[in-house]
């Protein structure tokens, strides 16, 4: 069964500095999406970035961008020039098409403040 | 304008009761979920159907049915609700085929049950 795992449970940053977020996951297959949702205290999920994993290539999305490791099954997320808005809760997800059913896996989330 | 939508986004209710949770999506998906996420903001998928049509059931108690009438809604109907069930539930929905697509979540609603 896939797993993520996110080992950080609460982060803090100050406002404008930068900040990364691990994420790994284990899996057999060998094609699989990631994602970084952003759960602010609305508690709405909201989709922040996405990786390929057949993509060499690490996506970007502004001040968002991943650092995608496929080998040792790594995913971070940094956050440039961090704003106040970015605190919420971070989670990592995984999916893939093994058997057919498909279902998004989350860690377990890493509370990030942002402190002015 | 809201492309997932859950009602109520507010729920108190006592032990022992039997509650709905609506959901809508107006983004023409042919697939939706129910996530739970505890206390421990662990999110875990419940059930997905795709076309009214059940695909994942994670072992969630017999106490928890989910109805589809037409590909646009999924609604949960809960029995006997316990304390444990206390948690925010999450609706959410994709093109049929999740893989490679992304996955769009509802608001949530805050189930509480005293």
């Amino acid at each position: 069964a896939q797993t993520v795992t996110q080992s950080q449970p609460e982060m803090s940053v100050q406002e404008a500095e930068t900040v990364t977020l691990s994420c790994t996951y284990d899996t057999s297959e060998n094609n699989y999406y990631l994602f970084w949702y952003k759960q602010p205290p609305s508690r709405q999920m909201i989709l922040v970035i996405r990786q390929e994993a057949y993509k060499q290539q690490n996506a970007t999305e502004n001040r968002f961008s991943v650092n995608f490791q496929k080998a040792a099954k790594s995913f971070s997320l940094k956050i440039s020039d961090s704003q106040l808005g970015d605190t919420a809760m971070y989670f990592c997800a995984f999916i893939s098409s093994q058997g057919g059913s498909e279902k998004l896996v989350f860690g377990k989330g890493t509370k990030l403040t942002v402190n002015p | 304008d809201t492309a997932v939508s859950q009602t109520p986004k507010y729920l108190v209710t006592q032990m022992g009761n039997d509650k709905s949770i609506k959901c809508e999506q107006n983004l023409g998906h042919d697939t939706m979920y129910w996530y739970k996420q505890d206390s421990k903001k662990f999110l875990k998928i419940m059930f997905s159907y795709n076309n009214k049509e059940l695909i994942i059931n994670e072992t969630v108690p017999n106490r928890f049915s989910p109805k589809s009438p037409d590909k646009a809604h999924l609604n949960l109907h809960i029995n006997s609700l316990e304390l444990g069930d206390s948690a925010v539930y999450f609706c959410a929905s994709s093109p049929e085929q999740v893989y490679g697509n992304t996955i769009y979540f509802g608001e949530g609603s805050w189930l509480t049950v005293v």
